[in-house]
């Protein structure tokens, strides 16, 4: 059965802190792995990853895949308040099927 | 562009009450689906489409039903509503295979008592 782990469940951290936030996955046919951010409503789009070992990056955020372990992480440096979300990492097939995780809950605490 | 709109946002339902989500789209994408989404858990695919008239099983369909008559509409039909199909639905959109980054709806609320 294909599956997606995120890990922490949660995290609780301080303004400026530096948080890394790591997704396995096992899923037959895999494409590529998608990082989401979700506040109040809808998930929005973070990153998506394909190829091993290329990072990722935007502002205060990057992320990188390796294809050989199943897993990626999502890094926040100098963490805000309003990097408070739930980040959601999704696993893509062929045929643009998601299977997403459990999500990791961050708080971030002034 | 509204991107993908989604109605109701909110809805409460007896039991074995049926209704309709709609979704609509207009960024011309091809693929469309539906997500489920319940407290702590990740977002779980109901169904999804890859073109008008064309449909799919994802990996939690029973209960539901989708049709796709237009490259816009996906709406999601639930026909004998149960408690255990409260839930957050979300419905999703995007270009192609290659261009896969997925754009998601506001979310519709849904209880059922």
């Amino acid at each position: 059965e294909d599956k997606v782990v995120q890990s922490p469940l949660s995290l609780v951290v301080h303004e400026g802190d530096t948080v890394t936030l790591n997704c396995s996955y096992e899923v037959t046919n895999f494409r590529s792995l998608l990082w989401y951010k979700q506040e109040k409503k809808a998930p929005t789009f973070l990153f998506m990853l394909t190829s091993s070992g290329i990072e990722k990056k935007s502002g205060r955020l990057s992320s990188i895949l390796d294809k050989k372990e199943l897993f990626s992480i999502l890094n926040i440096t100098a963490t805000q308040t309003g990097d408070s979300a739930i980040y959601l990492c999704a696993a893509m097939e062929y045929g643009n099927k998601l299977v997403f995780g459990a999500g990791t809950i961050l708080r971030v605490k002034s | 562009n509204a991107g993908v709109t989604q109605t109701p946002k909110f809805r409460i339902l007896k039991i074995g009450q049926s209704m309709t989500l709609q979704c609509t789209q207009d960024m011309n994408h091809n693929y469309m689906y539906w997500y489920r989404q319940d407290p702590g858990m990740g977002l779980k695919l109901i169904y999804y489409s890859v073109g008008a008239g064309i449909t799919d099983k994802g990996e939690v369909p029973n209960g539901y039903n989708v049709s796709r008559s237009t490259t816009e509409d996906f709406p999601l039909r639930l026909e004998l509503a149960a408690p255990s199909q409260t839930s957050v639905y979300f419905c999703a959109s995007s270009y192609s295979i290659v261009y896969n980054e997925q754009f998601f709806g506001p979310g519709t609320r849904l209880t059922v008592l």
